[in-house]
């Protein structure tokens, strides 16, 4: 169990630029997740997927937020057009296929916007 | 729409004392899960309540479901420095979305 990895570990950008984050989760997890987390916070829901298939988007994903798991392995997920208001830290996470399995999170990506 | 609130915000104890974190949901909850997040670090599993009323231990932490399976707590028996850190519920709706409430922060003075 190598655990769940995301890159970068940091990002710098300036605002407007897209960026573009990695995960790549427990090799036998079929659930991966993905969340953002402002300092104070808990880690707030964003979207999640059933090996390839994206079930569920939280409302507050506007449309300069896409992710993909395009064969239900790692997963990226891409912002567009960046605002200082997306200035967080953005978690992974992966489990087995049912909500009463405990999630195993990566470190994150810590993203700035100058 | 589905909200899970946790109190307190920050607990700071002296080494030895008790700590309870509670978590409320407006709206019943499938199950419910617990994690402990280090400073710096990521949020880490500690576990699962499914059933109305279940109570589970592990070791000094007891965990507790309430009867509406709408709340619950985490409830730290004589602190350890160790226990510093984080401590958020994950509130699950419908077997399929997962709510964190906004943790509470255990600060342990030796």
């Amino acid at each position: 169990d190598t655990g769940v990895s995301q890159n970068p570990r940091h990002k710098i950008t300036k605002r407007g630029q897209n960026v573009t984050f990695r995960c790549d989760p427990i090799s036998e997890h079929n659930r991966l997740y993905w969340y953002r987390q402002t300092l104070g916070q808990g880690p707030e829901f964003l979207t999640y997927f059933q090996n390839e298939a994206q079930l569920e988007k939280s409302r507050l994903l506007s449309d300069r937020f896409s992710a993909e798991r395009p064969k239900g392995s790692f997963s990226t997920l891409e912002i567009q057009r960046t605002e200082q208001g997306d200035s967080a830290m953005y978690l992974c996470a992966s489990s087995l296929r049912d909500t009463d399995q405990p999630q195993h999170f990566g470190d994150g990506t810590r993203l700035s916007i100058l | 729409g589905q909200q899970v609130m946790q109190i307190p915000q920050y607990q700071h104890v002296q080494e030895g004392e008790d700590f309870t974190t509670y978590c409320n949901s407006s709206t019943t909850l499938s199950n419910i899960q617990w994690y402990k997040q280090r400073p710096g670090g990521h949020p880490v599993f500690l576990i699962q309540l499914v059933k109305s009323g279940e109570v589970k231990k592990q070791k000094r932490l007891t965990f507790q479901f309430g009867e509406a399976k709408k709340n619950s707590s985490l409830h730290i028996t004589a602190t350890q420095t160790t226990d510093v850190g984080t401590y958020f519920c994950a509130g699950v709706y419908n077997f399929n979305k997962f709510y964190f409430g906004s943790g509470t922060k255990l600060n342990v003075k030796p």
